[in-house]
């Protein structure tokens, strides 16, 4: 089955607008933590931000913020005021605490638009 | 910070030729490392999970005895491609961690291979 769930392929967006990427997961582990990366066509991975499961209040990292809602298994990433250079593939991955593995969603390209 | 290394950076080689891929933690000693896959468009695949002086732990589907793990030390690892053929092009990516729940993985910049 599978954990991560990122449903929008690709998004356009405004510059200097906000942009929610948006990232539903499932585990039956209680404790977790969850990922943003952003890879652009270079293809390094960035890490943005992360935000464990017991974390009460969602992380926040310069211009991202992770908005959890962890009865609604969700794990969306807002970025404010966007800039050209934000353009990238986002993807949203999770860690079960039981092991070290990070599983990956597909992603979402975003196109930031001048 | 913490920074993961990846050499080479990209590799041509022809079919039936083995590729030796090397990952190094170079600021900080990493307990794990993982090897990812990455085909065009797509995500990330974990292959293996690698811990230094031990046995790499392969995902579901990944040949062991096509892409061979050594994890020499807490500083290096290496992803060795055997017998290469076209379809083992991909962009391959290390990742390390230094540990602990709360820790991220740092990730190398990838390698780039191209099997003719």
């Amino acid at each position: 089955a599978q954990k991560i769930t990122q449903t929008q392929p690709g998004m356009f967006v405004q510059e200097k607008e906000a942009v929610t990427l948006d990232c539903t997961y499932d585990t039956s582990d209680p404790s977790y933590g969850l990922f943003w990366y952003k890879q652009p066509s270079s293809g390094e991975m960035i890490f943005l931000i992360y935000q464990g499961s017991y974390d009460q209040q969602n992380a926040t990292e310069g211009r991202y913020s992770l908005n959890f809602q962890k009865a609604r298994k969700s794990a969306n990433l807002v970025i404010s005021a966007s800039q050209l250079g934000d353009s990238a593939m986002y993807f949203c991955a999770m860690r079960e605490d039981r092991d070290d593995k990070i599983i990956f969603g597909k992603g979402t390209r975003l196109h930031i638009l001048p | 910070g913490a920074v993961v290394s990846q050499h080479p950076s990209w590799v041509i080689c022809k079919s039936g030729t083995s590729v030796k891929i090397e990952c190094r933690s170079l600021d900080f000693q990493a307990t794990t490392m993982f090897w990812y896959r990455q085909f065009p468009k797509q995500s990330l695949m974990l292959m293996a999970t690698s811990n230094e002086g031990s046995k790499a732990t392969y995902e579901q589907g990944v040949e062991k005895d096509k892409f061979l793990i050594n994890h020499a030390s807490l500083t290096l690892s290496t992803l060795t491609v055997t017998s290469a053929h076209p379809e083992d092009s991909s962009f391959y990516i290390c990742s390390a961690t230094k540990g602990g729940a709360q820790e991220t993985q740092y990730f190398g910049p990838g390698t780039r291979l191209l099997v003719l």
